[in-house]
């Protein structure tokens, strides 16, 4: 059973179309992130949820937005991309807040725009 | 804000013993935990250290000095399957809001 999943695995788009990440978690936790990585392989957080309510929000382009569902659910809308957006996005999700040193990440989500 | 330093690349010999360190400077510090990336795959979580010591957990040993903001990573009996990239994550609490900053990397090569 997977714990994390994300669709779709591979994203391919030209600039200024809009598209969603989806992110689903099967472990029961409480809370959820987003993170991206750079081609550099540098991993930064850009959003957190705990029982859906937006904890984290790093200073993210408000073209990124996150919608939680449920607390098993964190998807993830991009407006309007850019270049600069082409990375590998990562969910993950931690048992509860206090428990965010241990994170469960997805397979990822590679978007590259063209 | 916060800032991670670790090396980008170690090269060991299989059968042998590594260490990957791990400085940083943060506030709010809770903690410093280490993953593992392999090429095109997930980070998964390998250990945690809230307090000062060593923390072992098979082949891997983590340890934590809060008074120098210093960690690393200890891989024993390396096999060619431990080659992957290893981040240092230090978790800090600003008011209620917990996150984690990570590491730039370092790419561990395992040869024969």
């Amino acid at each position: 059973d997977t714990a994390v999943s994300q669709t779709p695995k591979y994203l391919v788009t030209q600039m200024g179309n809009d598209k969603s990440i989806k992110c689903e978690q099967n472990l029961g936790h409480d809370t959820m992130y987003w993170y991206k990585q750079d081609s550099k392989k540098f991993l930064k957080i850009m959003f957190s949820y705990n029982n859906k309510e937006l904890i984290i929000n790093e200073t993210v382009p408000n073209r990124f937005s996150p919608k939680s569902p449920d607390k098993a659910h964190l998807n993830l809308h991009i407006n309007s991309l850019e270049l600069g957006d082409s990375a590998v996005y990562f969910c993950a999700s931690s048992r509860l807040l206090a428990d965010g040193n241990e994170q469960f990440f997805g397979p990822g989500t590679r978007l590259t725009v063209l | 804000g916060q800032s991670l330093e670790q090396p980008s690349e170690v090269t060991a010999v299989e059968g042998a013993i590594v260490q990957i360190n791990c400085t940083y400077q943060t506030s709010g510090f809770y903690g410093l935990s280490w993953y593992q990336q392999h090429d095109g795959g997930a980070p998964t979580f390998l250990s945690y250290n809230a307090l000062d010591g060593l923390e072992e957990t098979g082949r891997f040993s983590s340890f934590l000095s809060r008074s120098d903001s210093y960690g690393y990573l200890l891989l024993q009996e390396l096999q060619m399957k431990d080659s992957a990239s290893y981040f240092c994550a230090v978790r800090s609490l600003t008011g209620t809001a917990s996150k984690l900053t990570f590491g730039t990397g370092t790419r561990l090569q395992v040869t024969l």
